[in-house]
């Protein structure tokens, strides 16, 4: 059983504070690690993937993957109130569906 | 160029009702994807197509049928709500081949806006 585990939060964090958020996933096999935003009522929407070890950045968002721990994490730099969301952490493990094993999410709250 | 779009965007059924929910795409991609998101128990895969005319189950398969009907298409279709099927609907198409000028890649899915379902 493929799992990928979040912690649910919420996780507040001041304006213009770093927002660390943490996933960890139980398959060896898995190469591709993705974090998706989802607003209340909406769709996810791709912040990041990254596919092999070490460090993504792309804006304000960095994503950070090591295999051997099985762990990938989201900072959020210079925390926004528009970043306020739910958190999906999704990890594609080939075979099968080939498809992607979400998280239950971690929802962040950022004060103004 | 739409991305992937769904209708319809919410709907009331009765118990024993039916109903289709349409999805379409203009990616290119062939593999599609339907999920279920309830409260707590986060994105669960119902079906899935990797390809034009093929499709298979996915974890919560039960009171649901899919049809394929090309490469842009995939339905997802209800043939007696139960009030247990009360959901958000995501179909979602799958990035199979290539890489964005930022890195987005194999594997990455693109979701469509949802049907919210209530079925009374």
């Amino acid at each position: 059983q493929k799992e990928v585990e979040q912690n649910s939060g919420p996780l507040s964090v001041p304006e213009g504070a770093i927002a660390s958020l943490n996933c960890t996933y139980s398959d060896r096999g898995s190469q591709s690690f993705f974090w998706y935003r989802q607003y209340s009522g909406k769709s996810p929407e791709l912040i990041m993937s990254i596919y092999s070890n070490g460090d993504k950045e792309d804006g304000r968002f960095t994503a950070q993957l090591n295999k051997a721990s099985q762990y990938v994490s989201l900072l959020i730099r210079d925390s926004q109130p528009s970043d306020s969301a739910t958190y999906l952490c999704a990890v594609n493990t080939p075979g099968g569906a080939d498809g992607l094993t979400f998280g239950k999410g971690t929802h962040l709250i950022i004060q103004p | 160029n739409a991305g992937v779009t769904q209708t319809p965007k919410f709907q009331v059924l009765k118990t024993g009702q039916s109903m289709t929910l349409q999805c379409a795409q203009d990616m290119n991609h062939n593999s599609m994807y339907w999920y279920r998101q309830d409260p707590g128990m986060g994105l669960r895969l119902i079906y899935y197509s990797a390809s034009e005319g093929t499709t298979d189950k996915g974890e919560v398969p039960n009171g649901y049928n899919v049809s394929r009907l090309n490469k842009r298409e995939f339905s997802l279709r209800l043939e007696s709500a139960a009030p247990s099927q009360t959901s958000v609907y995501f179909c979602a198409a799958r990035r199979d081949r290539g890489r964005t000028s930022g890195g987005v890649g194999v594997g990455t899915q693109y979701f469509g806006p949802g049907t919210r379902l209530l079925v009374l």
